[in-house]
């Protein structure tokens, strides 16, 4: 049974600063997502990463594959308040169906 | 963009009604997928369906059955609703194969009371 687990679950960030969230999953994976949700609202695709070693950017984060770790990153560059939200990771291996992380809660503060 | 509709936002419904979830994709995606997140558990997998009449079992299938008459439409069914059902219900959507992402509608918020 393939498990997720992310860390830290809550995370308080001041502007400007630098931060990395963990993606640890417990089987062979063929895929990792990262999703991002703000209060209220559905999940926003925000990485694929489907091979080792993929790297992917998109403003002021970075997403990061490791299979041999199954270890997935996601870093959080001169954070500002608009990143405020809850961020998942997924994973899945050899059929449709996904394990998602608990989710990350990201607050960046003034 | 893709766009996942799902039926109603916010829902009230009484123990022991049946209770349908309607979901609606308009980008012609073969997989279909029903959600639920609760705090602190992140998303459960319920049911999901790769093709017209097709489903599988998800983690938690108990208490709940799935409809797919037609490929834009997934129909999540609650048979006799308990409260421990209340809970945010998500549908999503990919295309054919494993690999695709999965885009999500804007969830419905269900209380049982």
């Amino acid at each position: 049974e393939l498990k997720v687990e992310q860390n830290p679950l809550f995370l308080s960030m001041q502007e400007g600063k630098n931060y990395t969230i963990y993606c640890n999953y417990s089987t062979t994976s063929d895929r990792l997502y990262w999703y991002r949700q703000d209060p209220g609202k559905s999940l926003e695709s925000l990485f694929v990463l489907l091979s080792n070693g993929a790297v992917k950017q998109e403003g002021r984060l970075m997403a990061s594959l490791d299979t041999k770790a199954r270890l997935s990153t996601l870093h959080i560059t001169a954070a500002v308040h608009d990143l405020s939200a809850t961020y998942f990771c997924s994973s899945g291996a050899g059929s449709y169906q996904l394990t998602f992380g608990k989710g990350t809660k990201l607050s960046v503060i003034p | 963009d893709v766009k996942v509709t799902q039926s109603s936002r916010y829902l009230v419904k009484r123990t022991g009604e049946k209770v349908f979830l309607e979901c609606v994709q308009d980008m012609d995606h073969e997989n279909m997928f029903w959600y639920r997140q609760d705090p602190g558990l992140g998303l459960r997998l319920i049911y999901f369906s790769y093709d017209v009449k097709m489903k599988e079992k998800g983690d938690i299938p108990e208490g709940y059955s799935v409809s797919r008459e037609k490929k834009e439409r997934f129909s999540l069914i609650l048979e006799s609703a308990s409260t421990n059902q209340t809970s945010m219900y998500l549908c999503a959507s990919s295309l054919f194969g494993e690999r695709q992402p999965q885009h999500f509608g804007d969830g419905t918020r269900l209380s049982i009371l």
